[in-house]
């Protein structure tokens, strides 16, 4: 399976504190993307790193790629109570429909 | 600006009945279209995708079908629902032609069969 797969499953912190997120991958990627969905809601693109790419930022958000270890993650700096919500990450194995495979998620909840 | 809309929002059938999910896109012509689903706790699984009218490809077997009768319209259907059919079901697109894959989702349709 090219499922990744994430870690924490779960992760609880304090307003104000750094969340780190992880996902791992087993292939070559062209990319990889983190997703957030509120609960019961709709998933929303974050940020995008490519293969080629080692760092990335968006705000408050840090993305990394190890390609030798096949593995990203996602820092939030600076956490807030509206932070709380599933964070997805996704490869882009390539193909002409650029599908997507996605991981089962980190809940984060950031308490006030 | 693109939007994508989905509905039902929410919908509880019994066992045996159709189902008919619809999704439309407006501000962008030949999006690649998806339907995926969500079981509890769980990442999403594509179920079909379709790069244009009439062009649709399964990634699993399933009770379930897919159909795109415009260019912007992806509906998703089954003749007789299953136990198993429960779930959150996702409608996404990406733009025709971009590798990046980026996909747009709509706000998704809660399927409880009983």
């Amino acid at each position: 399976s090219q499922q990744g797969e994430e870690d924490p499953q779960a992760l609880s912190i304090q307003e104000g504190e750094n969340a780190t997120m992880n996902c791992s991958y087993k292939t070559s990627i062209n990319n990889l993307q983190w997703y957030r969905q509120n609960s019961g809601r709709g998933l929303v693109h974050l940020i995008l790193i490519r293969s080629n790419e080692r760092e990335k930022h968006s705000g408050r958000l840090r993305v990394t790629l190890d390609t030798s270890k096949k593995s990203s993650s996602l820092l939030i700096t600076a956490s807030r109570a509206a932070d709380t919500a599933s964070y997805f990450c996704a490869m882009n194995y390539g193909g002409s429909q650029g599908n997507l495979i996605f991981g089962k998620g980190t809940k984060l909840s950031v308490k006030p | 600006s693109q939007t994508i809309h989905q509905w039902p929002a929410t919908l509880v059938q019994p066992v045996g009945s159709p189902l008919s999910l619809e999704c439309t896109v407006e501000g962008t012509s030949n999006p690649n279209l998806y339907w995926y689903r969500q079981a509890a706790g769980r990442g999403l699984q594509l179920l079909f995708y379709s790069v244009g009218i009439g062009q649709i490809s399964s990634e699993v077997p399933q009770n379930l079908s897919a159909s795109r009768p415009q260019d912007r319209q992806f509906i998703l259907s089954s003749k007789k629902l299953l136990l198993s059919d429960s779930g959150f079901y996702l409608c996404a697109w990406s733009r025709q032609g971009g590798n990046t894959g980026e996909l747009f989702f709509g706000e998704g349709s809660r399927l409880t069969v009983l």
